[in-house]
């Protein structure tokens, strides 16, 4: 079946540090890849997204591409803020329309 | 963005009580709404699917007569534990979609059953 595997955490950066997350995932066909992100006290929001293979998904400063050949999708930001602090999720939805989650990375930054 | 509501955030009860989670969108018409269990540094494993106005759609190895899922209107889901125990313990997480737009995610109440 669908898996998704993600860096495991937690993860402990500096502000201005430069951040990636890896992500990998196990799916038949081609499905759409997200990462989400859970600030404390939240429900998940999505952070970006990709639903090809090539495309890069960006929002916040964050980006993803989607790497077929290395089954990938992971997250890099090139400067990292206090407030970007929260847990992350890699997740793939396949042709069933279910999400599949990675187990999430808690990323904590200092300032 | 859309907003996804859980009540309650926490609840605490005694083994063999039944609990009841409600899980509502504010602002969109949720016509497929999903239910998850995560536990601690662990993934969201969805527990089950449902449309509204129809009986749920549980994944493989959730019990459709311990977990009870309504989905009685547009806009409410609710699951009900039934005669908790221990290792029901758990944050159980709420997700709505209208069609096939994007989905949006409750914040979740955990459940502590003593």
């Amino acid at each position: 079946g669908n898996s998704v595997t993600q860096m495991e955490g937690p993860v402990t950066l500096s502000e201005e540090a430069f951040l990636t997350i890896n992500c990998t995932y196990t799916a038949t066909g081609y499905p759409s890849l997200f990462w989400y992100v859970q600030y404390p006290g939240e429900g998940l929001q999505l952070l970006l997204k990709a639903t090809k293979a090539d495309d890069k998904g960006s929002n916040k400063g964050f980006e993803a591409t989607y790497r077929k050949e290395t089954t990938s999708f992971h997250l890099e930001k090139g400067s990292v803020q206090v407030s970007d602090s929260a847990v992350y999720f890699c997740a793939l939805r396949g042709p069933d329309q279910k999400l599949v989650f990675g187990q999430g990375t808690r990323l904590t930054i200092n300032p | 963005g859309a907003v996804v509501s859980q009540h309650p955030s926490r609840v605490i009860c005694k083994s063999g009580t039944s609990v009841k989670i409600e899980c509502r969108s504010l602002d969109f018409q949720a016509t497929t709404m999903f239910w998850y269990r995560q536990f601690p540094k662990q993934s969201l494993m969805l527990m089950a699917t449902s449309n509204e106005g129809s009986k749920a759609t549980y994944e493989q190895g959730v019990e459709k007569d311990k977990f009870l899922i309504n989905h009685a209107s547009l806009t409410l889901s609710t699951l009900t534990v039934t005669s908790a125990h221990p290792e029901d313990s758990s944050f159980y997480i709420c997700s709505a979609r209208e069609g096939v737009n994007e989905q949006f995610f409750g914040p979740g109440t955990r459940l502590t059953v003593l």
